[in-house]
This record gives structure tokens, C-alpha cells and sequence, in this order.
């Protein structure tokens, strides 16, 4: 299976702040990755496909990037509703695999 | 906008099956070039894809729940289901339903997400 190592476990930021969290797959994964946003007690929500393509609806604010097997999300101008546990998992190979996520806290 | 809900036991007693349902808000059951699938999540093991069936009815389990898992559509209820015998309380987890929009995209929706103990 194809591991899938996001980092920093945890991440404090305040509002306004722009973070970048990043993942990392075990293999070349062609840019198949997608981002979800979870929040306490809800389903994810994707955020992102393909490594950098913004899923309909989502704003702007959040952009993904790659390169070769490692892929971020930066997130600018930090609001309250952006914060959660975030989650790339690859859709290159099954099965598909998850990070075990970034906790994104308000400092 | 799609709804995913899923419906099913919230107990289920260690080597029981776990029987649940995902009832799809509009006919997309089968159609276009969806994949329906189960991912769970635990605090342990984070989430965890569990399978999926594409628009052309062919499964896609992960390995390690091969001999045990069971996904199937019913189309004429707009459902799709997920079958998981002789469970342990390893089993134990919240299972959401999902929808992929095609093979090489992301998970556009989720159901809520039902809760499943397993426990005598």
C-alpha cells in the first residue's frame, strides 16, 4: 500500500496567518492526491483534487502544490471555519490511502 | 446537490456481520461514472478506505478486508450497501458512504458518517 506521512502533526496558528501543510506518499503517485478539511464530528470535505485543482465551491484561499512525491496545501488569511484536522489521501493505486492528518489549532 | 445518508445497526456483537446502507438523495444509482464506496475512521487507525463500486459494477476492495467485506448497489432504491462478516471490536468505528465523481477524482461527498460498536 501506498503510505501516505503528513507534517506537522499539529499546527497553531491565528487568524489572518497563512500556513502551508505538507504530505508526503512513499511512491510517485502522478499527482493524484486530494486535500479534505474535517471538522469535530462531520464528514471530510474535499478541498482539493489532483493535487492542485479547487474543488467547485471551495475558495480560493486554499492552493495546493506538488513536487515529485511531496504535495502541500497552503491556506491564506486563516478564519475560524478553517480550522480542523486536515487530510490528503492518494487515488493513484488501491487502496487508496489516507495521512493521518494535520490538526490545524487557533493559537 | 447529491446527499449520502447512511442507516444501519449502532451494535453489533463480535463475529455478527455488520449490514449498512447508503440511500443516495437522487438517481445516481448506477449512473455516469460514479464510484460509490464505504471509508471508516477510528482514532487508531485514522481513515481507512474499505472498498468501492464503480458505474459498471466492478468492486474494488482493499486487501486486507477481502475475505469479509461485501459492497453492492441497488439501483432501483437509489442504495448501495456494505456487508462486513465476523467482526471484532477492531471493527469499531464510524463508516461513512461516499461518492467519487470518476476513477481520478476525489471524494465529492460523504454521508454523515453512522457510528458501529462492536460488542457483546
Amino acid at each position: 500500500d501506498i503510505r501516505m506521512t503528513q507534517s506537522p502533526p499539529t499546527l497553531s496558528a491565528s487568524v489572518g496567518d497563512t500556513v502551508t501543510l505538507t504530505c508526503r506518499a512513499s511512491e510517485i503517485i502522478d499527482n493524484w492526491l486530494a486535500w479534505y478539511q474535517q471538522r469535530p464530528g462531520k464528514a471530510p470535505k474535499l478541498l482539493i483534487y489532483k493535487a492542485s485543482g479547487l474543488e467547485s465551491g471551495v475558495p480560493s484561499k486554499f492552493s495546493g502544490s506538488a513536487s515529485g512525491t511531496e504535495f502541500n496545501i497552503t491556506i491564506s488569511g486563516l478564519q475560524p471555519d478553517d480550522f480542523g484536522t486536515y487530510y490528503c489521501q492518494q487515488y493513484s493505486d488501491f487502496p487508496f490511502t489516507f495521512g493521518q492528518g494535520t490538526r490545524l489549532q487557533i493559537k | 446537490q447529491v446527499r449520502l445518508q447512511e442507516s444501519g445497526p449502532g451494535l453489533v456483537k463480535p463475529s455478527e456481520t455488520l449490514s449498512l446502507s447508503c440511500s443516495v438523495s437522487v438517481s445516481q444509482v448506477p449512473g455516469s461514472s460514479y464510484f460509490w464506496g464505504w471509508i471508516r475512521q477510528t482514532p487508531g487507525k485514522g481513515l481507512e478506505w474499505l472498498g468501492s463500486i464503480d458505474y459498471t459494477g466492478q468492486l474494488y476492495y482493499n486487501e486486507s478486508l477481502r475475505s469479509r467485506i461485501t459492497i453492492s448497489v441497488e439501483a432501483s432504491k437509489n442504495q448501495f450497501s456494505l456487508s462486513l462478516t465476523s467482526v471484532t471490536a477492531a471493527d469499531t468505528a464510524v463508516y461513512f458512504c461516499t461518492r467519487q465523481a470518476s476513477r481520478y477524482y476525489g471524494i465529492d461527498f460523504w454521508g454523515p458518517g453512522t457510528t458501529v460498536t462492536v460488542s457483546a
